[in-house]
């Protein structure tokens, strides 16, 4: 079954750090960009990163400097480390399939895994 | 930055045809998704590149452009469809993917 779950989310204080993972099956990661996409309580969708099956990765304005992508092939998934969170920071993180290598169109999604940033 | 603007509602009878607007500068330029959102659910690819549709969508789900906007057209409407509608390009100036704020189906 091709699909995408996501992983580790938690409740963290702010300033803290978190790395939520995407695990792929049916496909490999190496193949497929893969997008973060969030959704902040009763929020709409705000895109996060693109991570590229070539190498290399974009961000949005409001996490550069703050998140990081990384792919592990061995486990055919993908981590976001985000540091210096803040209460903006919370949501639902969703992992995305580009279907059409950058394309940007998300055909795949997991499930989502919840940030809250909280004291 | 570039902006999407949608309706933040849309209600429609039963087997009437809803019309959800998505605009930008230049829209018709660029290439546009549409996602649902079920309620508690992840958001599902329904159109593609203006008005592709992935497998297992009905031709009840159109797009097009109309007034300087795209369009997502659903004809037939079912209570099944009532839930959230996104828009999304890929925006090259700014080498981000930007989403509308999404519109609310009713389903009356």
């Amino acid at each position: 079954e091709v699909e995408l779950v996501e992983s580790g989310g938690a409740l963290v204080k702010p300033g803290g750090s978190l790395r939520v993972s995407c695990a792929a099956s049916g496909f490999s990661v190496s193949d497929k960009d893969i997008n973060w996409v969030r959704q902040a309580p009763g929020k709409g969708l705000e895109w996060v990163s693109a991570a590229y099956s070539g190498g290399g990765a974009i961000y949005a304005d409001s996490v550069r400097g703050r998140f990081t992508v990384s792919r592990d092939t061995s486990k055919n998934s993908l981590s976001l480390q985000m540091n210096s969170l803040t209460a903006d920071d919370t949501g639902v993180y969703f992992c995305a399939r580009d279907g059409d290598n950058a394309g940007y169109m998300f055909d795949l999604w997991g499930q989502g895994t919840l940030v809250t940033v909280s004291s | 930055s570039y902006v999407l603007t949608q309706p933040s509602s849309v209600s429609v009878a039963p087997g009437r045809t809803a019309t959800i607007t998505c605009g930008g500068d230049n829209i018709e330029t660029k290439s546009v998704q549409w996602y649902q959102q079920k309620s508690g659910q992840a958001p599902v690819l329904v159109l593609y590149y203006d008005e592709q549709r992935p497998s297992g969508i009905p031709e009840r789900f159109s797009g097009s452009y109309s007034q300087h906007r795209a369009t997502l057209t659903i004809s037939r409407v079912e209570a099944g469809d009532e839930a959230d509608y996104y828009c999304q390009v890929w925006d090259f100036s700014s080498d981000h993917v930007v989403f509308g704020g999404g519109t609310k189906l009713t389903v009356l």
